[in-house]
């Protein structure tokens, strides 16, 4: 079967760095995505890698192991407004989306 | 720019009542989504649409039906809804017919309480 996992929590301070994992056992692959959506509102678009390497946009990061079937999400400088779930996603090899559970991230001061 | 507009935003309905979820897009996008959110649980696809004319059935399609007669609309109805069918809906679209290649746009979301 196909399956996402990331842990259900996790909790870290303002100010620091947080990386979020996730793994993958998927039909096929064609790309990893992820999303933040806070509390009450819709999924909004991260970052998207394909290929292995890491991903940097401002403060997020996004990293890539095809082989090793694993990504995970680093969140630098964090701030209050970073507190949300985080989704992990995987494109299959019919380019259907295959959804992780969500990480929720809480932030305190 | 609008992106996409869900409506109802939240409605409680009788079991064994039908209702119609709507969804408009003002993007020009092919494709389009239905997906579920329940809590411990991955969005789960109900429904998409690659283009206007065409839809398929997506991993939780039972009790659900689409339409796609336009590019702009992507409504989902439940015939006669049954208590877990509550959830939180979420239309999504994206320009390409592939969801999985590129990234998706979401509305607001449904909230749906069925008694």
């Amino acid at each position: 079967g196909q399956n996402i996992d990331q842990p259900t929590e996790m909790t870290a301070t303002e100010g620091a760095i947080v990386q979020i994992n996730c793994t993958y056992q998927t039909s096929g692959f064609n790309g990893l995505f992820w999303y933040q959506q806070h509390a009450g509102e819709a999924p909004t678009f991260l970052s998207y890698n394909v290929l292995d390497g890491l991903e940097e946009k401002g403060r997020f990061s996004s990293f890539l192991s095809r082989s090793k079937g694993y990504s995970y999400l680093l969140l630098k400088e964090l701030q209050m407004k970073d507190s949300a779930s985080y989704l992990c996603a995987v494109g299959d090899s019919n380019y259907q989306l295959i959804w992780g559970a969500g990480t929720k991230l809480i932030i305190k001061p | 720019i609008a992106g996409i507009t869900q409506a109802p935003t939240s409605q409680i309905l009788a079991a064994g009542r039908r209702m119609t979820l709507r969804c408009t897009q003002d993007m020009r996008h092919n494709a389009m989504y239905w997906y579920r959110q329940d809590l411990g649980l991955g969005l789960r696809l109900i429904h998409y649409s690659n283009t206007a004319g065409t839809t398929g059935k997506g991993e939780v399609p039972d009790g659900y039906s689409v339409s796609r007669a336009n590019t702009d609309d992507f409504p989902l109805t439940l015939a006669s809804a049954v208590p877990s069918q509550t959830s939180v809906y979420f239309c999504a679209s994206s320009a390409s017919g592939l969801a999985g290649a590129g990234e998706l746009f979401f509305g607001e979301g449904s909230r749906l309480t069925v008694l």
